[in-house]
């Protein structure tokens, strides 16, 4: 079955950084596209970035746009999510999300925490 | 890239029908049929219920289905129970190639 577990999440200062990756399992991961989406504490979902199933192509919300950086390495299954200068509105937890091929997340993973904190 | 416009919230009891609107523009409902819902019970990760405006995954409910009219998307429930009480989240794909979700619609089951 689909699974996706994401790990790197924790506590960081105001400008600081941190790697987010996401293991995938359970389906042919170098045909599918993949997103990461965000959720702050208590509030909505919130559509960070997408990579295309070879890497090609990479799009982000202008929110974190310069300062997020989406990748992916097919050979170990995994997605990555590098967040730099961060600040507290980055607060969240972050979800990767696999694109079902028709613009739809069609499997989420169940999350990790990032806080923003001095 | 603003979100999409849901109502915060909206209540039934068991067995009845409601209806959750989604609200965009020309540039992301209005000008694609790559509409999502998603359903998240508290505390846990979304699922995706409807897809490409009203095409539902295999294992859901034919209790769920959607629409679109212009640039408003809806997702009805009929047959209310228990278990569907959640936030429900709609998507769409946009012109600018990102995607948006709506802020949210908390469902009470009375």
């Amino acid at each position: 079955q689909v699974q996706l577990v994401e790990s790197g999440g924790g506590v960081v200062q105001p400008g600081g950084s941190l790697r987010l990756s996401c293991a995938a399992s359970g389906f042919t991961f170098n045909t599918y596209n993949m997103h990461w989406v965000r959720q702050a504490p208590g509030r909505g979902l919130d559509w960070v970035a997408f990579i295309r199933h070879d890497g090609s192509d990479k799009y982000y919300a202008d929110s974190v746009k310069g300062r997020f950086t989406i990748s992916r390495d097919n050979s170990k299954n995994t997605l990555y999510l590098e967040v730099n200068s961060l600040r507290a509105e980055d607060t969240a937890i972050y979800y990767c999300a696999r694109d079902g091929h028709d613009y739809k997340l069609d499997y989420w993973g169940q999350g990790t925490l990032v806080t923003v904190s001095s | 890239q603003s979100a999409l416009t849901q109502p915060p919230s909206v209540s039934g009891s068991p067995g009845q029908s409601v209806a959750i609107s989604c609200t965009g523009t020309s540039s992301d409902i209005g000008n694609y049929n790559r509409v999502s819902w998603y359903q998240q019970p508290p505390g846990t990760a979304p699922k995706l219920m409807i897809y490409e405006v009203s095409n539902r995954p295999s294992g859901v409910p034919d209790r769920f289905s959607g629409s679109k009219s212009g640039n408003t998307a809806s997702l009805t429930i009929s047959g209310l129970q228990a278990e569907d009480e959640a936030d429900y989240y709609c998507s769409s794909y946009t012109s600018s190639t990102t995607w948006v979700f709506g802020g949210g619609t908390k469902l009470t089951v009375l």
